[in-house]
């Protein structure tokens, strides 16, 4: 099975920051890679799949980027709403995900 | 509205047996690969299992070969999971959820609201 790394399992951040979620690979997925928002107790939404196409009514504050084995996931003005936890999940293989990042509010 | 709506979940003691149910609507749902993913409680996303438009293709993840069995009704707009043989680390969260293109291997575009599945004496 094809494992996925993310880092930071969490971190705190205040409205407005930048902030860069990172997903590796422990083999290459080309760009086989997709990343998802979770709220607490609700089903997670996808925000881009393709490693950096966004996903049809996300915003555009959202960016993805990378292939092979490295990934990030960019949120350029973190928003109120945006707290929340993030998942990357490879579809190279058949599919398994990142451990999840918190996003806090600072 | 595009739509999955799963229901059948339960208590269950372990080395028993149920049946889950996910109701697509607002989309052709003959078109798609169909999957469930779980979330035990406090933990991330395990893909569980997934299935072809025709049903005859089915893949599983390890710790489930031999105990659940995926399945679709396209007649019905249904997805199944037939769950034997529950262990306690079973205990989850179900969603079922759409492949985002009608290719095998791809991210998950629409997803259930889940449905609670606990193992438990």
């Amino acid at each position: 099975a094809i494992r996925m790394t993310q880092s930071p399992s969490s971190f705190s951040a205040s409205t407005g920051d930048r902030v860069t979620i990172t997903c590796r690979a422990s083999q290459g997925i080309s760009s086989y890679l997709a990343w998802y928002q979770q709220k607490p107790g609700k089903a997670p939404k996808l925000l881009i799949y393709a490693a950096s196409t966004l996903q049809s009514g996300v915003p555009s504050r959202f960016s993805g980027s990378g292939s092979g084995t490295d990934f990030t996931l960019t949120i350029s003005c973190l928003q109120s709403e945006d707290f929340a936890t993030y998942y990357c999940q490879q579809y190279y293989s058949y599919p398994t995900f990142g451990q999840g990042t918190k996003v806090e509010i600072k | 509205e595009v739509q999955l709506v799963e229901s059948g979940g339960g208590l269950v003691q372990p080395g028993g047996s149920l049946r889950l149910s996910c109701a697509a609507s607002g989309f052709t749902f003959s078109s798609y690969w169909m999957s469930w993913v779980r979330q035990a409680p406090g933990k991330g996303l395990e893909w569980v299992a997934n299935i072809k438009q025709d049903g005859s293709e089915k893949y599983y993840v390890d710790s489930v070969k031999g105990r659940f069995t995926i399945s679709r009704d396209n007649a019905k707009n249904s997805l199944y999971l037939q769950m034997n043989s529950l262990r306690a680390e079973d205990t989850a969260v179900y969603y079922c959820a759409r492949d985002r293109s009608s290719y095998s291997n791809d991210a998950f575009d629409i997803w259930g609201q889940g449905t609670m599945v606990t193992v438990s004496s």
